[in-house]
């Protein structure tokens, strides 16, 4: 089992319409990231967050540690933000593998 | 402010050939990471510099698989000899320091024949 489980997979939606992708994970974490990643594109860091909840322009990251789950929501969504939306955990110091821990990925198209 | 650089985007080379990825992170990051990424998964960690320090190496494959930062600032990632598997994208990514936040280069797409 992954230590971080994304859903959907796949979601692909109207222009307009307001986005919900989640992640679940089942290590203690320091951090979460949240990661945009379009095709054949390098990888741009959304959020990074570690409480509560962050926003940035249509951009709305949230975080439940005690639940250990994080969401993020794209409101307006547009065209352009088709891509496939990682998250990423960073585990406690010495409670497993370093660097990020990255899910599967949510590949998103919005049509016009 | 310059990101991460990444040389060469893409490289295609036949099986048991040699292969290398050059990577310049972001000025002053002193934490660099080497990402493997195969197609429609996400990417996993293969080594962590902290300077010129290899701190996480585990998941490096050493018998065909080699890394260096010798003056704490570019890294090099070596393949010799490469097999069909390695086809995939090779990411580096550096940060103030482990923790902190992540910033990525474009990757390079290893093809190999």
């Amino acid at each position: 089992k992954n230590e971080v489980e994304q859903s959907p997979q796949n979601l692909t939606a109207q222009e307009g319409e307001f986005i919900t992708i989640n992640c679940s994970y089942s290590v203690g974490i320091s951090a979460l990231h949240w990661l945009q990643q379009h095709p054949g594109g390098g990888i741009v860091s959304l959020f990074m967050l570690s409480s509560g909840k962050k926003k940035h322009g249509r951009l709305i990251a949230t975080i439940n540690i005690q639940e250990k789950h994080s969401s993020l929501h794209i409101t307006a969504s547009h065209p352009r933000d088709s891509a496939v939306y990682i998250c990423a955990v960073i585990p406690w110091a010495g409670g497993g593998a370093d660097g990020l821990t990255f899910g599967k990925g949510t590949h998103l198209i919005i049509q016009p | 402010e310059a990101g991460v650089v990444q040389s060469p985007r893409y490289k295609i080379i036949e099986k048991k050939q040699p292969v290398a990825f050059w990577c310049n992170p972001i000025s002053g990051h002193n934490t660099l990471y080497w990402y493997l990424q195969n197609l429609g998964q996400g990417p996993e960690l293969l080594i962590r510099y902290e300077n010129e320090e290899a701190v996480d190496d585990s998941q490096l494959p050493k018998d065909r698989f080699s890394a260096e930062r010798l003056k704490g600032v570019d890294s090099t990632l070596k393949i010799q000899p490469a097999e069909l598997g390695d086809s995939a994208v090779y990411l580096c990514a550096s940060s103030l320091g482990r923790g902190n936040e992540q910033f990525f280069g474009p990757g390079t797409r290893l093809t190999v024949l």
